[in-house]
Formats: structure tokens, sequence, C-alpha cells
């Protein structure tokens, strides 16, 4: 099966840096994403990580190491709108393409 | 665009009924996903639609069940209601297959009482 492991809860304070790490086991691996999902609100798309490395997207970037099975998602400059639950995603082969969701870390910038 | 709409937003249900949540994907989006979200156990995956056809399952039992019409548009079924079963149910669409970019519906909440 399929298995993701990430913080439950990370806290920060505004305008400093911050990295969620999440882990993950699954055969037939493509990629990782992140998402961020704001209390009440729908799942966002944040990135995609097929190859190993950095993919940088303004204040967010998102890293993927395959041979350690491994990524992260690094916010700078935190701002209080930032406080919100991310969840990593792995997308495997299982016949069609497959998404497995972690369960997600809380993140909470404070002043 | 418009976005992906889920409706109802908001559901009350007792135990045994049974509950049919629809999703509206964006526009030419082909694949419709669900997932349910409950506190502290992130997204279950429940299946995913291509084309009029289930191409995923996740491991939910047969009283969850779904379909998708030619315009896309995606239903999902939930027989004899438990109490378990309240969550978050969320449907999300892309364009094709994998997971390059879902566009999450806004959920539809589901409490069974």
């Amino acid at each position: 099966g399929q298995s993701l492991e990430q913080p439950s809860e990370v806290t920060a304070v505004e305008g400093a840096i911050v990295q969620i790490n999440c882990t993950y086991q699954t055969s037939g691996f493509y990629g990782l994403s992140w998402y961020q999902q704001h209390d009440g609100g729908a799942p966002t798309f944040l990135s995609y990580n097929a190859l190993d490395g950095l993919e940088e997207t303004g204040r967010f970037s998102s890293f993927l190491s395959r041979s350690d099975s491994y990524g992260y998602l690094l916010l700078q400059e935190l701002q209080m709108k930032d406080s919100a639950s991310y969840f990593c995603a792995v997308t495997f082969s299982g016949g069609y393409q497959k998404v497995t969701f972690g369960t997600g870390t809380k993140l909470q910038v404070i002043p | 665009k418009a976005g992906v709409t889920q409706t109802p937003r908001y559901l009350i249900k007792t135990r045994g009924q049974q509950v049919t949540l629809s999703c509206s994907p964006i526009s030419g989006h082909r694949s419709v996903s669900w997932y349910q979200q409950t506190p502290g156990q992130g997204l279950q995956f429940l299946f995913e639609y291509f084309s009029e056809t289930q191409r995923n399952k996740g491991n939910f039992p047969g009283r969850f069940s779904g379909r998708q019409f030619s315009n896309s548009r995606s239903e999902m079924n939930v027989s004899t209601l438990e109490l378990g079963d309240s969550a978050l149910y969320l449907c999300a669409s892309t364009l094709g297959t994998g997971n390059y970019g879902y566009t999450f519906g806004s959920g539809t909440r589901l409490t069974v009482v």
C-alpha cells in the first residue's frame, strides 16, 4: 500500500521561513503534490514535483528527492493568511494513476 | 471560468437513509474524483470517473457508489447511512489522469444523526 507521513502541527512566526516535510512509501511513484486548505475551505493546488529538485512559485517552493522518498514544502516570508492545513499527495501507478493524500499539517502563523 | 460546483453544501440525514451528492466539474475537465474528509483522517479516496467510466475505487464499502454523466457531471450516492459517514465530501476535477493539479469544489458537509 501507500503511506505518507507529515507533521500534524507546525507553528511559525510571521515573516519567518517554515518547512513542512513529507515522507512517503509507495510503488510506481509518479510525483508529489502539495495542497493548501484553509478552515472551512476547499483544498487548493500549490505544486507538483515529478523530478528531483526544487520548484519555486513565489513565496512557496517545493522539493523532491525520489531516492529518499522525501519532499518538503517551503514557505518564505510567512504571512498570517498562510495559516492553514497543508497536504502532500503522491501520484502512483495502479492500473490507472492514483492519488493518496497525507493527513495534513496544520500551520499556525503567530505574530 | 466557473469552478467545481458541489450541491448541496450542507445536508442532515438520519441513519438508514440514503443521500445523493452532485458535482459539476470545470468545463472541459473529464476526470472527476471524490474524497471523504474527516478530522484527523485527511482525504480518503472514494472513486474516480473519466468519460463516464469508473477507473479507480478506494477502500469504501459498497454502500458508496457513484456515476458520471456524458457532460462529465458526477453524482455519488451513499445508502443506509451510518453515523460514521458524517464528513465533508469533496469533489475534484482535472483535465485527464493523474494529479497534475486537482481543482476541488467547496464540498458537501454531510451530518448523519
